[in-house]
């Protein structure tokens, strides 16, 4: 069974820090992986998705790596501002059209 | 476009109580997802339709919840009768066709049970 977690749960930064979260999971078999955002009262937003034969993808001041030989990806937020402050949730699908997996999140708070 | 649409946005209720929740998916979308995301943890799947078809209910606890999707659009999730451990947030999401395509997440219901 696939088992997604993330470190750390909670994290606080000053504005202007680069920062990085992790998401590890634990069989590596993964079709892709997906980085969400989620702010309070509201859904999730997906941020990137990462094909299992890519390393990364960017978008603006994100980036996400993964590693699927040692079952991890991660998600640098460079030159953080205090709108980036919400949970951050990484997601593995298995197969392709296979539910998500989803880890617990890391809360991030960017004070200004 | 509008975005997926549910309701109530927030209910409390008594335990052994029954509870429904509406979704509406954004139009065209034929697959419709109903995730469960309990405090401090992340969403897990309760049931996944393609249309007016159950595609993925594997994690649905079918002695207590139910949902449907009449005419592929609209759908609702019940829970009768309701236990504390249900308290939790009601995410509906939906995507064009399937978990290739983007999933757009509704506000989601917070349920509380008492």
């Amino acid at each position: 069974k696939q088992e997604v977690t993330q470190i750390p749960a909670a994290l606080s930064v000053p504005e202007g820090e680069n920062l990085v979260l992790n998401c590890s999971f634990t069989d590596s078999a993964i079709y892709n992986l997906q980085w969400f955002r989620q702010d309070p009262g509201k859904g999730l937003t997906s941020l990137l998705l990462i094909q299992s034969s890519q390393r990364e993808q960017t978008s603006g001041r994100l980036n996400a790596s993964l590693d699927k030989s040692s079952g991890r990806s991660t998600l640098y937020i460079a030159a953080s501002q205090p709108g980036d402050s919400a949970t951050y949730l990484c997601a593995v699908e298995e197969t392709s059209g296979s539910r998500l997996t989803f880890g617990e999140g890391t809360q991030l708070t960017v004070n200004p | 476009e509008a975005g997926v649409a549910q309701s109530p946005r927030y209910k409390i209720i008594e335990k052994r109580q029954s509870v429904a929740f509406w979704c509406n998916p954004i139009s065209g979308h034929a697959t419709l997802y109903w995730y469960q995301q309990i405090l401090g943890q992340g969403p897990k799947l309760l049931i996944q339709f393609q249309n007016n078809g159950v595609v993925d209910d594997s994690q649905l606890p079918k002695d207590r919840f139910s949902a449907e999707r009449l005419k592929g659009v609209d759908s609702t999730l019940k829970i009768q009768p309701a236990k504390l451990e249900d308290s939790a947030v009601y995410l509906c999401a939906s995507s064009l066709l399937g978990f290739a395509y983007e999933q757009y997440f509704g506000p989601g219901t917070r349920l509380t049970v008492t």
